[in-house]
């Protein structure tokens, strides 16, 4: 079985720019979560989709907007980019329908540098 | 709004000495679960509890939740050099259910 997939894996962008973060849910889950991780912060939750439908967000600004696709594949935007939006950025699926009840499947993370 | 809230943030040990890190949350939670991070890893679930008062052992790791279900905690027995990383308690929000992190324990052991 196929785990969390999430691309890119490693980028770099310049204040001002925008930048959008893939990822694939294994294969049967319908519930998908992003957490940006940074060292200062932990992991801070940003949002999460169950069957195309945004459910629960966290304390971010509209900069950071996400959305999810039929198949369950989901994709987070994060708009004029800020220095201290650098940080790993995780997706984790889960397979349970209600939210905070069963294990979180993280992907590797899209590290994002921002200059 | 709702915390989770983990200490200590850094343990360095002897390989063979023992480790805990505690876990407390401040409102009831219905679960909580913890999570492993490997140094440049992503989380990995380790265990979910959700009764009162809760024992729970996976080999050398004993896992523990509250009688009040606000705290929890995660003891390893006789630390090895594979144990190294983060450890992280999450609980879900009573409102929303988001699952809401701690700040994670980091241990380092010493060979």
């Amino acid at each position: 079985k196929a785990g969390v997939t999430q691309t890119p894996r490693y980028l770099i962008k310049t204040r001002g720019q925008q930048v959008t973060l893939s990822c694939s849910p294994i294969s049967g889950h319908r519930s998908v979560s992003w957490y940006q991780q940074t060292p200062g912060q932990g992991l801070q939750f940003l949002f999460e989709y169950f069957s195309e439908t945004q459910r629960n967000k966290g304390n971010f600004p509209g900069r950071f907007s996400g959305r999810q696709f039929s198949n369950s594949r989901s994709e987070m935007n994060v708009s004029t980019l800020e220095l201290g939006d650098s940080a790993l950025y995780l997706c984790a699926s889960s397979f349970d329908a209600q939210m905070g009840t069963g294990e979180l499947f993280f992907g590797e993370g899209s590290r994002l540098t921002v200059l | 709004g709702q915390q989770v809230m983990q200490i200590p943030q850094y343990q360095h040990v002897q390989e063979g000495e023992d480790f805990t890190t505690y876990c407390n949350s401040s409102t009831t939670l219905s679960n909580i679960q913890w999570y492993k991070q490997r140094p440049g890893g992503h989380p990995v679930f380790l265990i979910q509890l959700v009764k009162s008062g809760e024992v729970k052992k996976q080999k050398r790791l004993t896992f523990q939740f509250g009688e009040a279900k606000k705290n929890s905690s995660l003891h390893i027995t006789a630390t090895q050099t594979t144990d190294v990383g983060t450890y992280f308690c999450a609980g879900p929000d009573s409102n929303t259910g988001k699952l809401i992190f701690g700040q994670g324990t980091t241990l380092q052991v010493k060979p």
